[in-house]
């Protein structure tokens, strides 16, 4: 069975930073698609941030220069690292397996409150 | 440029089926899609996969409940036997070779 869990999500301060991790079981990060998914208060999923295999990484233009993904093959575990935290970052963040393209996993999400 | 369009709402009886759209920008006809259920307070799950072929390929422990077609750029996603717990937002979701991108969802009410 495949879990994923995010932590690290809280209550950060606008140009804050902040890390968020996704432990991954039962699904080898390093050799699979990953990606961030955000969703705001009472709005749509939107897709963060990607990272395949072999470890190129892409980037929404909204966060593109203030976050980064990143994994620990070691630990199958994910990264976010968030700088410059806006308003507009506030979000459930979601960690997400892809298989031959499409989000198969989702994990069960942390919330990240830009605020002062 | 990619871009998916979901119709915002959608309502059907329990017991009925209902039948939602997502349609793929012109020259992107061809793209697989991925539909996605999210229920109430809680986290998305993935339904299927759905190629330009209507062939689709649904997670572990889907009802038969849910299928999937296709029709040039549109991509369908049917629920029939409506239930209770059917009520949710319904995404579709496709990707290209640097990015994911996820429709602005459906949600759907069950009368």
């Amino acid at each position: 069975e495949v879990q994923l869990v995010e932590s690290g999500g809280g209550l950060v301060r606008p140009g804050g930073s902040l890390r968020l991790s996704c432990e991954a079981s039962g699904f080898t990060v390093s050799r699979n698609y990953m990606s961030w998914v955000r969703q705001a208060p009472g709005k749509g999923l939107e897709w963060v941030s990607l990272i395949y295999s072999g470890g190129a990484t892409y980037y929404a233009d909204s966060v593109k220069g203030r976050f980064t993904i990143s994994r620990d093959n070691s630990k199958n575990m994910l990264f976010l690292q968030m700088n410059s935290l806006r308003s507009e970052d506030t979000a459930v963040y979601y960690c997400a397996g892809i298989v031959t393209g499409a989000v198969q996993f989702w994990g069960q999400g942390t919330l990240v409150t830009v605020s002062s | 440029q990619l871009v998916l369009t979901q119709s915002p709402s959608a309502s059907a009886s329990l017991g009925a089926s209902v039948k939602l759209t997502c349609t793929l920008s012109s020259g992107h006809s061809n793209y697989a899609i991925a539909w996605h259920q999210q229920q109430p307070e809680k986290g998305p799950r993935y339904l299927m996969k759905l190629n330009s072929d209507g062939s689709h390929y649904k997670g572990d422990g889907i009802p038969d409940r849910f299928s999937g077609s296709s029709s040039g750029a549109v991509r369908y996603l049917t629920i029939s036997s409506l239930q209770s717990e059917d009520e949710a937002d319904y995404y579709c979701q496709t990707w290209d070779t640097d990015m994911e991108l996820f429709g602005a969802g459906t949600k759907l009410t069950v009368l």
